[in-house]
């Protein structure tokens, strides 16, 4: 079974420029998060997708930050304009089906984003 | 504020040595899942638990979850170089939400 996949690996771009992350989830997953996983510490939920529709933004900064999963497949995420605080991994993870306690989260390998 | 705190944040020690990891929160989840992670890569599950005093062993990682649902500790034994990363749990709520993190280290 083919793993999460993410694009770009890295960005590195100036401060109020703009970038877009995308993301294909595993075939079949219901559900796509993204996480924002600041250096040194752990991943930070900033949305969650079940198809395509949104079940938890709340920690979205959404003056600059914006995801959306059309047809309940792939995600971007996408941040203007970028700030130096927005250094940091972008994750995304998908799952089967909705939150459910012990529910197994599957990651990709994360977009390294430098913001100079 | 972390939901969930780690100690120690930082470990270095020499393969062989026997380490554990702490995961402690007043809040109380429905499950408590640990994590691997390594440069470059995401996260990857190693186990959860559920019950409160559960403990579950993978080779030579032993995990337990605390009898209030609060706290989990993960312990290795006799730690190999390949036991090198970032360790995460994360507790489950309405969401999942990760703790701050241990860096191991393990010396050759």
């Amino acid at each position: 079974e083919a793993g999460v996949a993410q694009s770009p690996r890295y960005k590195i771009i100036e401060k109020r420029q703009s970038v877009a992350f995308w993301c294909n989830p595993i075939s079949g997953h219901a559900t796509l998060y993204w996480y924002q996983q600041i250096l040194g510490q752990g991943p930070k939920l900033l949305i969650q997708f079940q198809n395509n529709g949104v079940v938890d933004d709340s920690q979205l900064p959404k003056d600059r930050f914006s995801a959306e999963r059309l047809k309940g497949v792939d995600s971007t995420l996408k941040i203007q304009p970028a700030k130096l605080e927005d250094s940091a991994v972008y994750l995304c993870a998908s799952s089967p089906r909705d939150f459910v306690g012990a529910n197994v989260l599957t990651f990709g390998a994360g977009s390294r984003l430098t913001v100079l | 504020t972390q939901l969930l705190e780690q100690s120690p944040q930082f470990l270095s020690i020499q393969e062989g040595e026997n380490l554990t990891v702490y995961c402690n929160s007043s809040s109380v989840f429905s499950s408590l899942q640990w994590y691997r992670q390594e440069p470059g890569e995401g996260p990857v599950l190693l186990v959860t638990v559920v019950t409160g005093g559960e403990v579950k062993k993978l080779k030579r990682l032993t995990f337990q979850f605390g009898d209030a649902r609060k706290d989990s500790s993960l312990h290795i034994t006799a730690a190999q170089t390949g036991d090198t990363g970032l360790y995460l749990c994360a507790g489950a709520l309405d969401n999942l939400f990760f703790g701050t993190g241990t860096r191991l280290t393990v010396i050759p």
